[in-house]
């Protein structure tokens, strides 16, 4: 079993939907929690962060955690084009100076 | 603005060619990263360091080695490049324990 799974996608989705990217991890010791966001060619962009259980709200992002579950995902409310992009799981498992373990990433497409 | 430099976004080089990938951040951060990114494989911890002179194996280290002589510099060092080691590179730096990356452009490289 892999540390931190995601589906690899690509999911799809039409413009002003709730897309919802889901991602499980394997270390029940994991302390910290990171969604980043890669645009084609460039490099990986942090949005949201969560540590503890529950829900975690930023604008149109929502990060939600169960670690009994050891699952977090996260929401994007009324999607955009904007948004479409390769979405990473990162999970910090020693929560040691950031050395995160990466899901492949889920492909994201919104559709005007 | 936080900033990650990569010395060089595309480099081709010849198998067997002794290969330097320089990385400096301007942000005073302890932790620095060196992460390789393949399709389907996602993001891979190559090599890190928490401190000066200091280095930790990530998960896939064999055919590299790194060097942190001074705190703003990371460098990753192919001693003799193989045709696997195509792939884009990434460095990346952290402050503390907080896990949050700042990724540089990437590196591309090419071994032919």
């Amino acid at each position: 079993q892999k540390e931190v799974e995601q589906n690899s996608g690509p999911l799809s989705v039409p413009e002003g939907a709730i897309a919802s990217l889901n991602c499980t991890y394997s270390d029940r010791g994991s302390q910290s929690f990171f969604w980043y966001r890669q645009y084609s060619g460039k490099s990986p962009e942090l949005i949201m962060f969560i540590y503890s259980n529950g829900d975690k709200e930023d604008g149109r992002f929502t990060a939600q955690l169960n670690k009994a579950s050891q699952y977090v995902s996260l929401l994007i409310r009324d999607s955009q084009p904007s948004d479409s992009a390769t979405y990473l799981c990162a999970v910090n498992t020693h929560n040691q100076g950031g050395k995160l373990i990466f899901g492949q990433g889920t492909e994201l497409s919104v559709k005007p | 603005d936080v900033k990650v430099t990569q010395s060089s976004r595309y480099l081709v080089k010849r198998t067997g060619e002794k290969v330097f990938l320089e990385c400096v951040q301007d942000m005073d951060h302890e932790n620095m990263f060196w992460y390789r990114q393949d399709p389907g494989l996602g993001l891979r911890l190559i090599y890190f360091s928490y401190d000066v002179k200091m280095k930790e194996k990530g998960d896939i280290p064999e055919g590299y080695s790194v060097s942190r002589e001074k705190k703003e510099r990371f460098s990753l060092i192919l001693e003799s490049a193989s045709t696997n080691q195509t792939s884009m590179y990434l460095c990346a730096s952290s402050s503390g324990g907080a896990g949050e990356l700042f990724f540089g452009e990437g590196s591309r490289l090419t071994v032919l």
